[in-house]
């Protein structure tokens, strides 16, 4: 069976500082992995999907950029945090358009 | 570009109430997804619909995939605490053309029981 895992789950970092959030997918290859952002529990916002290696989409400009260096890895990253980077991140993938699946999240605090 | 209105935003329940939540858009879909989100968790696809007018049943949830492709309920009956989160509707569009799959997410609808 598939599974989707996400590190870490929680993390504070002082403004300026880097960022590095990792995904990795289990038991399917060439998924489709997207990176989300929840801000206040409330609404999905979609930052990057990848189709493929090295294949990366970016729905919205930011000071966040992701990276697909192997297949069923996914990593969402930033050279200098702001304060509005805080929120819930979640790492996704699915095989084709629909049913995608969520991992268990990261929750960033920016202080 | 293309939006889902997901209504109510809120709501409270007192438990064993049957709940009724909808998503409608302009666009048609070819699959409704209605998902749960624990707080501080990831969201858990709950039922998944591929065909006009179908209705599906997942326990005490039961969801339909609207006539004209353009909407989706989902019911909840006899409410316990432990449905309390939030809920999104989510619909892919029939033109799949690597955007993501042309998911589109609903703003989500935040369910609270009163024990």
């Amino acid at each position: 069976s598939q599974t989707i895992h996400q590190w870490p789950a929680t993390l504070v970092q002082p403004v300026g500082s880097p960022l590095s959030l990792e995904c990795t997918v289990e038991g399917t290859s060439n998924p489709n992995l997207y990176w989300y952002r929840q801000a206040a529990g409330r609404g999905l916002q979609l930052l990057f999907y990848s189709v493929g290696i090295g294949q990366i989409s970016s729905e919205v400009p930011q000071n966040l950029s992701a990276s697909r260096p192997q297949d069923r890895q996914f990593i969402l990253s930033s050279k200098k945090l702001l304060l509005s980077d805080s929120g819930f991140y979640l790492c996704a993938w699915s095989v084709g358009p629909s049913l995608v699946t969520f991992g268990s999240g990261t929750r960033l605090t920016v202080v | 570009g293309q939006q889902l209105n997901q209504s109510p935003q809120s709501m409270f329940i007192q438990e064993g109430e049957d709940v009724s939540m909808n998503c409608t858009s302009s666009s048609i879909f070819n699959t409704w997804l209605w998902y749960k989100q624990d707080p501080g968790e990831g969201p858990v696809l709950l039922i998944a619909l591929y065909k006009a007018g179908e209705l599906t049943s997942n326990g005490r949830l039961t969801a339909q995939f609207g006539i004209t492709r353009k909407d989706s309920f989902l019911n909840i009956s006899a409410s316990i605490p432990s449905d309390v989160g939030i809920y999104f509707c989510a619909g892919q569009l029939g033109n799949y053309g690597g955007s993501q799959g042309n998911l589109i997410f609903g703003k989500g609808t935040k369910l609270s029981v009163k024990p």
